[in-house]
């Protein structure tokens, strides 16, 4: 089955300890992304990689890192993460003609930070 | 800069009533038009899309029009379900200059649809 697998689903932890969200798909997409989603402010991006070894700062990328390795793999680190991360964060994954190729999400990380 | 404007909810119906959630772009150039559904405890999935003016997407009963000398693409659907209930993305992406894209989501309208 395609899809876009993240863990954790759930995750409760300490301001300032380092934490990595892991992403992983199975399409072989080129384009994957990172967004969080707020409430009254909706998505926003990231990070996102056109493709291996290639990742760009999204809208929100302070306080968060991303790497891509491989492409199947796009992990979010947050190296101290603080109470204002707290949200729900979403993997999706992509060919790189997003207008033909829709995004495929993953379903959701819910960080708190205590 | 690329903007979308969703109407707030929440938006709540009972089964069978008609719905309309209002989407207008702000956009350089031809965007792309899209609307993204996201079912409770679930990631967002494409729920239809329309890519030049005048087009029309539609699935699972929902349809939007590519308006463009309104700048809007609305979501319809003339008979809702239960099933139906989710929060509701529009979204467009915008070619830029130099052959980059840019995705840009609207807030989500939640519609919850009671039996």
């Amino acid at each position: 089955e395609a899809q876009v697998t993240q863990n954790p689903r759930y995750l409760i932890t300490v301001t300032g300890k380092k934490l990595t969200v892991t992403c992983s798909q199975n399409m072989n997409h080129e384009y994957m992304s990172w967004y969080r989603q707020d409430p009254g402010l909706g998505l926003r991006q990231i990070y996102y990689s056109m493709n291996v070894e290639v990742t760009d700062k999204g809208d929100v990328p302070e306080g968060y890192k991303v790497s891509r390795k491989e492409k199947r793999n796009f992990p979010l680190i947050l190296e101290s993460p603080s109470p204002n991360q707290t949200s729900l964060y979403f993997c999706a994954s992509t060919h790189p003609d997003r207008v033909n190729s829709p995004l495929h999400f993953g379903n959701g990380t819910r960080l708190t930070v205590t | 800069g690329n903007s979308v404007t969703q109407m707030e909810g929440p938006v709540t119906l009972s089964e069978e009533a008609f719905l309309t959630i209002n989407c207008t772009y702000t956009a350089t150039g031809y965007p792309s038009l899209f609307w993204y559904v996201q079912y409770p405890g679930e990631g967002l999935q494409l729920l239809l899309k329309a890519t030049k003016a005048d087009d029309k997407g539609s699935n699972k009963g929902f349809e939007a029009t590519y308006r463009k000398e309104t700048t809007s693409f609305h979501l319809e659907k003339g008979s809702v379900q239960v099933s139906d209930s989710a929060v509701y993305f529009c979204a467009l992406i915008s070619f830029l200059q130099g052959g980059s894209e840019k995705l840009v989501f609207g807030k989500g309208t939640k519609l919850t649809v009671n039996p």
